[in-house]
């Protein structure tokens, strides 16, 4: 069965670096999606991406972030100047409908320290 | 905020069927319902979804009350594997992309 894989599996940065957390999505869907889950806490909806251009995104998206999908087969997600609440497990996702039977990859555990 | 109320927990012995309730009492017409699950902390995992019509498939069965306020999710023959977090989640298919997550029922499968 096709997968999205994301690399690394774990990230360890200082505050204040930059990051960039990498996924390959599914190769015929066209939706990409991140979300972020705190440990403990919910999963939370970052952004979305279609057509090359956000097509939605939270108020935890805020200009830190930015994603970008730089070829025919990656989508990114870059964090500018991290902060300690940043630390993290990153998912990213795809679909082949908007907002439909999203697959998820294994996610991207980011610590800041 | 997450539309939809589980319980926080449930058991449930290896071989029986599981069943997760959810409400879902301000569901709009055009709000569908999904399950997705999620195993220690790999990314969430379609189950499956429906409107208003039961819907199976080879993961699980939906069941939705005729007012639309209620369903649940079956899992015929719940497997060791099958212990997970499961989640909930209504959501229109139309005029916006995310999913809002709530704290969903953790399933422990008991051998």
């Amino acid at each position: 069965e096709p997968e999205v894989t994301q690399t690394p599996s774990h990230q360890v940065t200082q505050m204040g670096q930059e990051v960039i957390l990498r996924c390959v999505p599914i190769s015929n869907h066209l939706y990409f999606y991140w979300y972020r889950q705190i440990l403990g806490q919910k999963v939370e909806f970052l952004v979305s991406f279609y057509n090359n251009e956000i097509s939605e995104k939270s108020e935890i998206f805020d200009d830190q972030f930015s994603v970008e999908r730089p070829d025919g087969s990656n989508f990114t997600l870059k964090i500018r100047s991290t902060k300690l609440e940043d630390s993290a497990m990153y998912f990213c996702a795809s679909s082949a409908q908007m907002g439909e039977k999203l697959f998820f990859g294994s996610g991207t555990q980011l610590s800041v320290l | 905020d997450a539309k939809t109320t589980q319980p926080p927990s449930m058991d449930c012995a290896e071989g029986r069927a599981a069943n997760l309730p959810c409400n879902h009492s301000t569901i709009s017409g055009n709000e569908y319902v999904y399950w997705y699950r999620q195993i220690h902390s790999q990314g969430p995992q379609y189950i499956i979804h429906g409107l208003k019509n039961n819907e199976t498939n080879e993961m699980a069965s939906l069941i939705i009350t005729e007012d639309r306020k209620s369903s649940t999710l079956i899992l015929p023959h719940a497997t060791l594997r099958d212990t997970a977090v499961y989640y909930c989640i209504v959501r229109e298919t139309s005029g916006t992309y995310k999913y809002i997550f709530g704290t969903g029922t953790r399933l422990k499968v008991l051998a």
